[in-house]
């Protein structure tokens, strides 16, 4: 079956402090794709990162960087030094590659707030 | 580069009614994803159009249906609206599988 969990449900920090969201994810397949959107208020959801099932390399995009961990089915995101422009919800998703559509299976989401 | 647009972005309608949404791919984009959103939770995908044939489904009644135009734009019809209708309802598109699906603004869809 197909899972994704984002056991924090909300969660607030002051600028400039560091958070980490956390995402564990389950499936069957040994191909798949792991994503984190954003979600501000006015509902879009904005695209961060897609990572493949075979590259485990952590990854650094300015404040934002992602920990992929395999063995422990989890795929965590941190925002470091944070802003108040960062607060909006955080979708993790996963997306079976041996599936012949693309569905995107999301988890219930992260509001995070940074406050001033 | 043209974005995912939507149309409209707010409907409101009563139950037992038909609703059509609609939406237009980013430009050379050739598949479409519909997902829907309740109120405090992630997106559910409803189904997805490759070049104008339903390509999956996701846990949905008949009664949410599609279409994909020539243009890979696209529809979603939703017949005899139920009050769990009510949700921000999204479009994605991509070009081809296993590559990122963009979204667009979503339509808001509330059912009295």
């Amino acid at each position: 079956a197909q899972k994704v969990t984002q056991a924090q449900t909300e969660i607030s920090v002051v600028e400039k402090e560091d958070v980490t969201l956390d995402c564990v994810y389950e499936t069957r397949d040994t191909t798949y794709y792991l994503f984190w959107y954003k979600q501000p208020p006015s509902g879009e959801l904005v695209f961060l990162i897609r990572r493949n099932s075979f590259d485990e390399q952590n990854e650094i995009s300015g404040r934002y960087s992602w920990n992929f961990q395999k063995s422990t089915s989890s795929f965590n995101f941190t925002i470091t030094a944070s802003q108040v422009v960062d607060s909006a919800v955080y979708f993790c998703a996963l997306s079976e590659a041996e599936n012949r559509d693309d569905k995107i299976i999301f988890g219930k989401g992260t509001r995070l707030h940074i406050l001033p | 580069e043209t974005g995912v647009t939507q149309s409209p972005t707010h409907l409101i309608k009563t139950r037992g009614q038909q609703v059509t949404l609609r939406c237009s791919s980013q430009s050379g984009h050739n598949t479409v994803s519909w997902y829907q959103q309740a109120l405090g939770q992630g997106p559910q995908f409803i189904f997805q159009y490759y070049r104008e044939e339903e390509n999956g489904r996701g846990n949905f009644p008949p009664r949410f249906s599609g279409l994909q135009f020539p243009n890979y734009s696209s529809e979603l019809n939703v017949n005899a609206l139920e009050l769990d209708d009510s949700a921000l309802y999204l479009c994605a598109s991509s070009l081809g599988e296993g590559v990122e699906q963009y979204f667009g603004p979503g339509t808001r869809l509330t059912v009295t």
